[in-house]
């Protein structure tokens, strides 16, 4: 057990729906990484977050967003789903101390999303 | 362009033999760290061993060790003794970026198997 937990891990809902996924860091954990593994995409790096703003940006669609909570969980707002959003997606914390070359990302369960 | 290379879809070893696992990389940053993660069936990614781009020695954790050539831009993950549960998915992730935030690009993955 990494520490990280998300929610749901399941969910299935139709195309042109929005969801929401939820993640919460390891205890101590100030930044936040969410991803997107897909069949055809492998997993791809979607956005951080530390301490409530936002870091570094991947590949999120204009559809997606994300945001860090004071209690420093984080949210992931996926909006008119399309087929090709079915995927696996993962959370993960680490401490990113600044400077600090050996920050590691511990990933949570992940949540697998199903859009039909 | 692709950063991170994994030429290895599948791999098989026999148990208790070692088996390495290609990985490599392109950037242009001076200051980056590699990882390995391995992906069991069940779907969760379990951190194995970090590498950073200015550690003179080569990484180890217990089996897991990690054969770092600059030079080359490789950054190998040597598995020993093999086990039935090695068998999984193999990740190979680079991060780049500053203090300001970090960015984790992963490879397409290996997929041992193990034999008895």
């Amino acid at each position: 057990d990494s520490g990280v937990t998300q929610t749901p891990k399941h969910l299935i809902t139709a195309t042109g729906q929005r969801v929401t996924l939820r993640c919460s860091p390891r205890s101590g954990d100030l930044s936040v990484y969410w991803y997107q593994q897909s069949l055809d995409q492998g997993l791809q790096f979607l956005i951080q977050y530390y301490n409530g703003e936002e870091r570094a940006k991947g590949n999120i669609l204009e559809r997606f967003s994300a945001q860090q909570f004071p209690d420093l969980h984080s949210e992931l707002n996926l909006s008119s789903l399309e087929l090709g959003d079915s995927a696996l997606y993962f959370c993960a914390s680490s401490v990113f101390i600044s400077g600090e070359d050996t920050d590691t990302q511990y990933f949570g369960p992940g949540t697998r999303l199903t859009v039909l | 362009a692709q950063k991170i290379t994994q030429t290895q879809p599948g791999m098989f070893v026999q148990e208790k033999e070692a088996v390495t696992l290609d990985c490599t990389y392109d950037t242009s940053d001076p200051s980056y760290g590699l990882f390995w993660y391995k992906q069991p069936s069940s779907g969760e990614m379990i951190f194995l061993i970090y590498q950073g781009s200015y550690d003179q020695q080569n990484a180890t954790e217990g089996r897991y060790s990690l054969n770092f050539q600059k030079a080359r831009k490789s950054a190998n993950l040597v598995i020993s003794a093999s086990q039935l549960g090695d068998s999984a998915m193999y990740f190979c992730a680079m991060r780049e970026g500053n203090t300001g935030g970090f960015k984790t690009i992963f490879g397409a993955g290996t997929r041992l198997f193990v034999k008895a």
